[in-house]
């Protein structure tokens, strides 16, 4: 059964750079079949969509937060990193990983399952 | 546009059923049957109940329905159990690559 878990410093100073992993058991991120995101959930908001990569190392980025955002594979430790730079009390959320999959449908995914727990983190001085 | 738009809310009795809605525009939602739905239990990790509009996941109950018209989505869940409450969050393709979640709605069931 696939499992993400997801990793990170829990609190960032203002104008840091945040950088979280996602460790990924029970699958490959080295398979073709799916792409892997980042989302995130800000306090009393809902879900955003961060970041995708695929095995082949292609991106893609939120254009909001594109000039910010570098999202990586390791895969030799199967794991997913996300770095996000010069961090603002806008950016405190919980950072999610997930696997999206239907790529047989439509070339970028259509749909993000599993998801890991999830990691808070907290932009603060 | 930022989000695609749910009720912040909605209720229901046991064994009642609710619907919730998803807005968009056509742009995303109205533009490809690509609309998934989520089931968020705080604390948990989201979890998906139907995707492609209205498929449902193996092992997903079949209380759980969704359909589309024009540009908005809507998600059913008939039979409401105890254990339906949680937060529901819709999401779409939107283009250029990108992907587009609702704000959220919380299921309370009465």
């Amino acid at each position: 059964q696939l499992q993400l878990q997801e990793s990170g410093p829990g609190l960032v100073k203002p104008s840091e750079t945040l950088s979280l992993t996602c460790s990924v058991s029970g699958g490959f991120i080295s398979s073709s079949d799916y792409y892997w995101a980042w989302i995130r959930q800000t306090p009393g908001k809902g879900l955003e969509w961060i970041a995708s990569i695929y095995y082949n190392g292609r991106t893609y980025y939120s254009p909001s937060l594109r000039s910010r955002l570098t999202i990586s594979a390791d895969m030799s430790n199967n794991q997913i990193s996300l770095k996000l730079t010069s961090v603002t009390a806008t950016d405190t959320a919980v950072y999610y990983c997930a696997r999206l999959g239907g790529l047989e449908v439509f070339w970028l995914g259509n749909w993000f399952g599993p998801w890991g727990q999830g990691t808070l983190v907290t932009v603060s001085a | 546009q930022s989000t695609l738009t749910q009720p912040a809310s909605v209720s229901g009795s046991p064994g009642q059923s609710i619907t919730i809605s998803c807005t968009g525009t056509n742009s995303d939602v109205g533009s490809y049957d690509l609309v998934s739905w989520y089931q968020h239990h705080p604390g948990k990790a989201p979890k998906l109940i139907i995707y492609e509009d209205k498929k449902r996941p193996s092992g997903v109950s079949n209380r759980f329905s969704g359909s589309k018209s024009g540009n908005t989505a809507s998600l059913t869940i008939s039979g409401l159990q105890a254990e339906d409450e949680a937060h529901y969050y819709c999401c779409s393709y939107a283009s250029s690559s990108t992907w587009l979640f609702g704000g959220g709605t919380k299921l309370t069931v009465l």
